[in-house]
Order: C-alpha cells, then structure tokens, then sequence
C-alpha cells in the first residue's frame, strides 16, 4: 500500500481563502518535506521538517512524527499558489517516499 | 540559488535502444538522486549516490544503471529501453544535516519510448 496518502487529490479555492493540505504516512517518518510542482512542471521546495511546525509567509507546515502525518496550510490563496503540493517522507536512511500530490487550483 | 541542470528536456527513444540522461549540480552537494514520475503519480526513487564513483539503488532500479563520475555529475542510464519507462525523470541533489537535506531539483526530462 502507499506509504504516504495525500489528501485531498484535488481542490479547488477561491482566491483570499484559507485551505489545508494533509499527509499520512504508514511508514517511521523521521522527516518530512513539501514541494510545489508548478505548471511548468518545476518542482520547488517549501519546507524540510523535522517534528514540530515552520511557517513562511502564507504558508504554514506541520509535522507530528508520534501520530504519523503533516499538514500544509494555505494562507490567503493566491493565483500563482496553484500547481500541484506532494509531500515526501523519510523514514530509512537516503529514501524519500512520495504522496500522489494535491492538484490546488486557485479561482479568481 | 542552487541549480540542478538536466539534458536532454525531451527525448523519444525505441524499445531496446539505449537511452543516457544526464545531470550536472553546482551546489557543491554530496548527495545527487534519481526519481521518475508517472502522470498523476508522485516520485519514486531510481538510485541515488552520496559520492563520486558510487551509486546506490533506491526504490525501484530494476531496468536501469548510474554512473557518478564526480561530485558534479551523475547519469542515468537505459541500457534496453522498454515501453514501461515512459516518463519525467527528474534528478535532485542535497546535502546532509538537517535543512541542507532539502532537495533541489532538475527542471526534469520528459522521456517518451515507442
């Protein structure tokens, strides 16, 4: 079975609005990273989390090793938030487990 | 800003020929890894190396090789394409030590096989 689950695959906000993305892991994760696959199809990164939380700007991660998952929340969605966010996990030592992405599309 | 360069962008190769991808990082990072990424579908890892002249299979090698010739430069290798290897390949590279493990990724490299 997957080892990181996404939820939701897809979404859809009106722009100003607030959402949150979430992952659950079946898997030990130790630490957690975030990315955006933007149209284009770059992939940037947003955070590397050890447990605990971080915030940049609109956006705010979090990470709870004990109950296995991470949260990415979206502040004040803006157009060019849209894209698709994976999260990536890593439990054993140089391997990151990827989820399936959040396809975000942000509407006027 | 650190910076990952693939090439080629796109290819389109035939089943049984052999296929070479390749990436160059000027991060000065230890650690360079390969993923392929399926429509609709998150990464998964190929191999990855964490110093010249060794790699290391990830998730799913079965199908392919890599090749580190130095810290710069690390490639994919194809030696008999199949149809199933349709995909974006992308290679990252990062350092250790907490926040330097975050992965800096290629711009990816879109590879058709017929």
């Amino acid at each position: 079975g997957d080892k990181v689950k996404q939820s939701p695959s897809a979404l859809s906000l009106q722009e100003g609005t607030n959402s949150a993305l979430r992952c659950n892991f079946s898997i030990a994760a130790t630490t957690v990273q975030w990315f955006l696959q933007n149209p284009r199809g770059s992939l940037i990164n947003l955070f590397y989390l050890v447990p605990g939380t971080k915030e940049n700007g609109r956006l705010k991660s979090a990470f709870d090793s004990k109950e296995s998952y991470s949260t990415l929340h979206i502040r004040d969605a803006q157009l060019e938030d849209s894209g698709t966010y994976f999260c990536a996990a890593e439990a054993n030592y140089n391997v990151l487990y990827f989820g399936s992405g959040t396809k975000l599309t942000v509407e006027p | 800003e650190a910076a990952v360069t693939q090439s080629p962008r796109s290819k389109v190769a035939v089943t049984g020929g052999k296929v070479t991808l390749s990436c160059h990082q000027t991060n000065n990072h230890d650690y360079m890894y390969w993923y392929r990424q399926d429509t609709g579908h998150g990464l998964r890892l190929i191999h990855y190396s964490y110093v010249a002249d060794s790699t290391e299979k990830g998730d799913i090698p079965d199908g392919y090789k890599a090749s580190r010739p130095s810290q710069e430069n690390f490639s994919l290798i194809l030696e008999l394409a199949s149809l199933s290897q349709t995909a974006v390949y992308f290679c990252a590279s990062s350092d250790r030590g907490g926040d330097a493990e975050t992965l800096y990724f290629g711009s990816g490299t879109r590879l058709t096989v017929l």
